[in-house]
C-alpha cells in the first residue's frame, strides 16, 4: 500500500545541536501534518503544510513542503531537552478515496544535556 | 474545552476474549478515527466515523470494529483477541476529518493480550 516513509528512525544529539528529520512519498500529498509523541504520551498536532514550497515557523521549530508536495521535513535549532519525543509526520494523499492520513513510522530524538 | 477522553486505559485480557474501548470526542468534533499504535508497526489507521457512519476503513480483519452514537461518542470492538493484538489503542477527533483537519488523540488504552 501507499507509505511515507520518515528518515532517520532515531537522532540522538547534544542540547544545543539543530535537529532535522525528514519525510517522503512516492505519492503527492495533499497535504502533511506533523504530530509530536513524549515518552509514555499521545501525539500532539504540531502544524499541518498545504500549499507546494510552503515553509512554516514555531519558534525553533522549521516546517516546510516540498515544491512537488511528496517529501517535508522539520528542523529543530538548538535542541533543548524539552524536544525530547517521537515525531512523526502523517500525509494526506492527493485525490485520493481513502481520505485518511498516513502515519510515518517516526524519529525517536534523545537529547544530551 | 476537554480533550478526547478514552477509557479504560488499561486492559488485560485472554486470548480469545472480546474487548471494548471507548472514546469521548472533543465537543462539536464529528469525525473520531481510531488508530493501533505498536513499535513495530507504528501508527496504523483502523477506521474513521463521521455523523455515525464509517466512512474509511483500514487493512484490518473483520474482528476490528466500531461504531459511533448519535453524540460522536465511539466504540471500538476487538472479538476473538490474539497475542498481536497488544498494542496502544489511539483515538482521535477532528473537526471534519478525512485527513484535512487536525487531529486530537485521546491518551489511548493499552491492551495486553495473554
Amino acid at each position: 500500500g501507499q507509505q511515507v516513509m520518515q528518515i532517520p528512525q532515531y537522532q540522538h544529539v547534544q542540547e544545543g545541536e539543530d535537529f532535522t528529520t525528514y519525510c517522503n512519498s512516492s505519492t503527492t500529498l495533499s497535504n502533511i501534518q506533523w504530530y509530536k509523541q513524549r515518552p509514555g504520551g499521545h501525539p500532539v498536532f504540531l502544524i499541518q503544510l498545504v500549499k507546494s514550497g510552503e515553509v512554516k515557523k514555531q519558534k525553533r521549530l522549521t516546517f516546510q513542503f516540498g515544491e512537488a508536495k511528496k517529501n517535508s521535513s522539520l528542523h529543530i535549532t538548538a535542541t533543548q531537552t524539552t524536544d525530547v519525543g517521537t515525531y512523526f509526520c502523517a500525509g494526506l494523499l492527493y485525490g485520493g478515496s481513502q481520505g485518511n492520513l498516513i502515519f510515518g513510522k517516526g524519529t525517536k530524538l534523545s537529547v544530551k544535556p | 474545552k476537554a480533550g478526547v477522553t478514552q477509557t479504560p486505559r488499561y486492559l488485560i485480557k485472554t486470548r480469545g476474549q472480546q474487548v471494548t474501548l471507548s472514546c469521548s470526542p472533543i465537543s462539536g468534533h464529528r469525525s473520531v478515527s481510531w488508530y493501533q499504535q505498536t513499535p513495530g508497526q507504528g501508527l496504523q489507521f483502523l477506521f474513521e466515523y463521521f455523523s455515525e457512519t464509517q466512512r474509511n476503513k483500514g487493512n484490518f480483519p473483520g474482528r476490528f470494529s466500531g461504531r459511533q452514537f448519535s453524540n460522536s461518542r465511539s466504540e471500538m470492538n476487538v472479538s476473538t483477541l490474539e497475542l498481536g493484538d497488544s498494542a496502544l489503542y489511539l483515538c482521535a477527533s477532528s473537526l471534519i476529518g478525512r485527513g484535512n483537519s487536525p487531529l486530537h488523540f485521546g491518551n489511548g488504552t493499552r491492551l495486553t493480550v495473554t
